[in-house]
């Protein structure tokens, strides 16, 4: 069974700062792996996806890593700013099943300080 | 298009109330699904249904109903809910975009039972 870690679970910055949010998985037969970003209440929206082929991708001021063979992901977030005050959610959809089988982090929750 | 839409965006009921959560998307996805999340918490998988056919988590009780009217709604209907069941109710589809399966959440339901 995949499980899915993500560490920190809470973070608090200045703002300016360049922060790296950490996410494990057990089980190296992904499909995709994708950061989300949830606001308090609200639903998630998608960053980031990075294919199982892929060992990257870039949107912005965040990039994505993938490293299969250790089990892990991070999203980078440069010059963080106020607005990037939420949880972040890394999810793991397996080859088999697919998005029936999606296993979720348990997020991080970031503040970064004015 | 990318977008799931979800009504309404709060509710709140009694135990003894008949209500219904919707769910929509004109993306095309044959895969719709909905998902529970409490607090601080990361979602959890409720109900799929892929191609009008529908799977079920079998640790979901029956209070909980899905309808599946044609491929770009999604229904959840609700019955005898017990205070425990407040929480977000995050709706999905899933559909190859660009070449490659994604998943698109909703902005969800925020449920309360009295």
């Amino acid at each position: 069974k995949q499980e899915v870690t993500q560490i920190p679970a809470a973070l608090s910055v200045p703002e300016g700062e360049n922060l790296v949010l950490n996410c494990s998985f057990t089980d190296s037969a992904i499909y995709n792996l994708q950061w989300f970003r949830q606001d308090p209440g609200k639903g998630l929206t998608s960053l980031l996806l990075i294919q199982s082929s892929q060992r990257e991708q870039t949107s912005g001021r965040l990039n994505a890593s993938l490293d299969k063979s250790s089990g892990r992901s991070t999203l980078y977030i440069a010059a963080s700013q106020p607005g990037d005050s939420a949880t972040y959610l890394c999810a793991a959809t397996p080859f088999s099943g697919g998005y029936q089988k999606v296993t979720f982090g348990t997020g991080t929750k970031l503040q970064v300080i004015p | 298009d990318t977008e799931v839409t979800q009504t309404p965006k709060h509710l709140v009921m009694g135990m003894t109330n008949k209500k219904s959560l919707k769910c929509e998307q004109h993306m095309g996805h044959r895969a719709m699904y909905w998902y529970k999340q409490k607090a601080k918490k990361p979602p959890e998988l409720m109900f799929v249904y892929s191609y009008e056919k529908l799977s079920i988590n079998e640790s979901v009780p029956s209070r909980f109903s899905p309808e599946c009217p044609n491929s770009s709604l999604l229904n959840l209907h609700l019955h005898a809910l017990q205070p425990e069941d407040s929480a977000l109710y995050l709706c999905a589809s899933s559909g190859r975009s660009e070449g490659r399966e994604t998943q698109y959440f909703g902005p969800g339901t925020r449920l309360l039972v009295l």
